[in-house]
C-alpha cells in the first residue's frame, strides 16, 4: 500500500522568496514519484518526475524536488517564487514500472504568493 | 500537438439519471486512467486501461460505476442512477508506453442535483 503526507494545506510566500513544498510518502516498493500543479478550473500539469534515476530532479516553470530515501521524503522548492506560481500542488507515487500505475496524491497544498 | 480532451466539460443531471463521460486521449497513448476529484475526498484513482483491458479497477466505488474503451483510444465511464455524493471533477489521463507519465485532461465536472 501507497500513500502520501503533504505538510501544510496552505503555504504563503512573497514574492521573489523561497518556496518549500513538504511531501513524504509510504510506500512496499521503490517509488516513483511526481509532483503536480493545478491552476484554478483546469486539469493537473506535471512538474516533474523521480523515476530511480537522479535523485535531484529538474522540473518546468523552475522548480526541483530532492528524492531522500532515508527520510521518506520528495519536497518540492522553488528558488524564487513569482505570482504566477500560485496555483495548488499535489504530490504523488506510483509502484514504479512493475507495480501499481494508478496515481495515490496527497492532499494538496495551496501556495499562495503575495506581492 | 492534442492533449487529452474531455466532453461535456460541465455535466448537471437528477438524482437517479444515468450520465456518460467521454475521454479522447493523447493519440498513441495506450494507457488510460480515470480520477475523480472532490472536496471531500481529495484526488483518487477509478480505473486503469492498458488498451482495451483494464487490469485494474480497484477504485471504482461502486457497481454503478462503468466504463470501457473501445480501439484502445476514446474511453467512456457511465455512472448509473447518480447519486449527490456522485458530485465531483472527473479527470482523465493518458501515458505512453513509457507508463510514468500522465498526461490530465481539463475534468468534467459533474453535479447531481
Amino acid at each position: 500500500a501507497q500513500s502520501v503526507t503533504q505538510l501544510g494545506s496552505h503555504v504563503s510566500v512573497s514574492e521573489g522568496a523561497l518556496v518549500l513544498l513538504r511531501c513524504n510518502y509510504s510506500s512496499s516498493v521503490p517509488p516513483y514519484l511526481f509532483w503536480y500543479v493545478q491552476y484554478p478550473n483546469q486539469g493537473l500539469q506535471l512538474l516533474l518526475k523521480y523515476t530511480s534515476a537522479a535523485t535531484l530532479v529538474k522540473g518546468i516553470n523552475g522548480f526541483e524536488a530532492e528524492f531522500k530515501k532515508s527520510e521518506t521524503s520528495f519536497h518540492l522548492t522553488k528558488p524564487s517564487a513569482h505570482m504566477s506560481d500560485a496555483a495548488e500542488y499535489f504530490c504523488a507515487v506510483t509502484e514504479g514500472d512493475t507495480g501499481r500505475r494508478a496515481l495515490t496524491f496527497g492532499s494538496g497544498t495551496r501556495l499562495q504568493v503575495q506581492p | 500537438g492534442a492533449g487529452v480532451s474531455q466532453s461535456p466539460s460541465n455535466k448537471v443531471t437528477e438524482k437517479g439519471k444515468d450520465v456518460e463521460l467521454r475521454c479522447d486521449p493523447i493519440s498513441g497513448h495506450t494507457a488510460l486512467y480515470w480520477y475523480r476529484q472532490s472536496l471531500g475526498q481529495g484526488l483518487e484513482f477509478l480505473i486503469y486501461f492498458q488498451g482495451n483491458s483494464a487490469p485494474d479497477k480497484s477504485g471504482l466505488p461502486s457497481d454503478r460505476f462503468s466504463a470501457e474503451r473501445t480501439g484502445g483510444s476514446v474511453s467512456t465511464l457511465t455512472i448509473q442512477r447518480t447519486q449527490q455524493e456522485d458530485s465531483a471533477v472527473y479527470l482523465c489521463a493518458s501515458s505512453p508506453t513509457n507508463p510514468y507519465e500522465q498526461y490530465f485532461g481539463p475534468g468534467t465536472r459533474l453535479t447531481v442535483t
